[in-house]
């Protein structure tokens, strides 16, 4: 069974960057699409990008010019990078495999001063 | 952008009755790429429905997704406590990925 853990700072402060590291345990990361999806308290999913073994990446146009993502095939990883954080971003943030049939549990992370 | 709608917002039931969810595309979404999640407060969404109608793994046959163009259903034939939730639908055939804004479903 393939599992996913969100691992990063739980508070980052208003114009840094977001840094977040998925895990991926129970099965290799190779040849699939992997995914970052955000979702605020009480609010609904927001689709951020999503990125290839190969490095190949796709985001959201919403959040295009702050995000970056990457793999490390190596360490089963893989990490998202949002950079000028608002409190606008705060969120819960999952990884999940491809369009989404394994999540992480989710990992939430504020913006604050 | 496809915008996915889900209607209703709320769906007030009670144990034993048929919920019927729906979910309406701005643009055609192929059936292959509609799929339908639960979830559950302080949890992780988790995948129902792929492919719109293809149950995933342990999910009881209570559950079935239909649709097809811009019209997609889950219909939860009989409710159990267990599956008072909130759901939503999902479109990954056309980037950017996108999601409903969910339907609640709550104990009458």
């Amino acid at each position: 069974q393939v599992q996913l853990q969100e691992s990063g700072p739980g508070l980052v402060k208003p114009s840094e960057t977001l840094s977040l590291t998925c895990t991926v345990s129970g099965g290799s990361i190779s040849s699939y699409y992997w995914s970052w999806i955000r979702q605020p308290a009480g609010k609904g999913l927001e689709w951020i990008g999503r990125i290839y073994t190969s490095g190949s990446t796709n985001y959201n146009p919403s959040l295009k010019s702050r995000v970056t993502m990457s793999v490390d095939t190596s360490k089963n990883q893989f990490s998202l990078k949002l950079t000028s954080v608002t409190a606008a971003d705060t969120a819960v943030y999952y990884c999940a495999r491809g369009f989404g049939d394994f999540w992480g549990q989710g990992t939430l992370v504020t913006v604050s001063s | 952008e496809i915008v996915l709608t889900q209607s209703p917002g709320t769906l007030s039931l009670s144990p034993g009755e048929r919920a019927t969810l729906s979910c309406r595309a701005s643009q055609s979404v192929s059936s292959s790429y509609l799929a339908w999640y639960q979830q559950k407060p302080g949890q992780a969404p988790s995948l129902l429905i792929y492919a719109a109608s293809s149950r995933a793994i342990g999910i009881p046959d209570r559950f079935s997704g239909s649709g097809s163009g811009t019209d997609f259903t889950l219909t939860i034939s009989r409710l159990e406590p267990e599956d008072f939730a909130v759901y939503y639908c999902q479109q990954f055939g056309s980037s950017p990925w996108t999601f409903g804004q969910g339907t609640k479903v709550e104990i009458k």
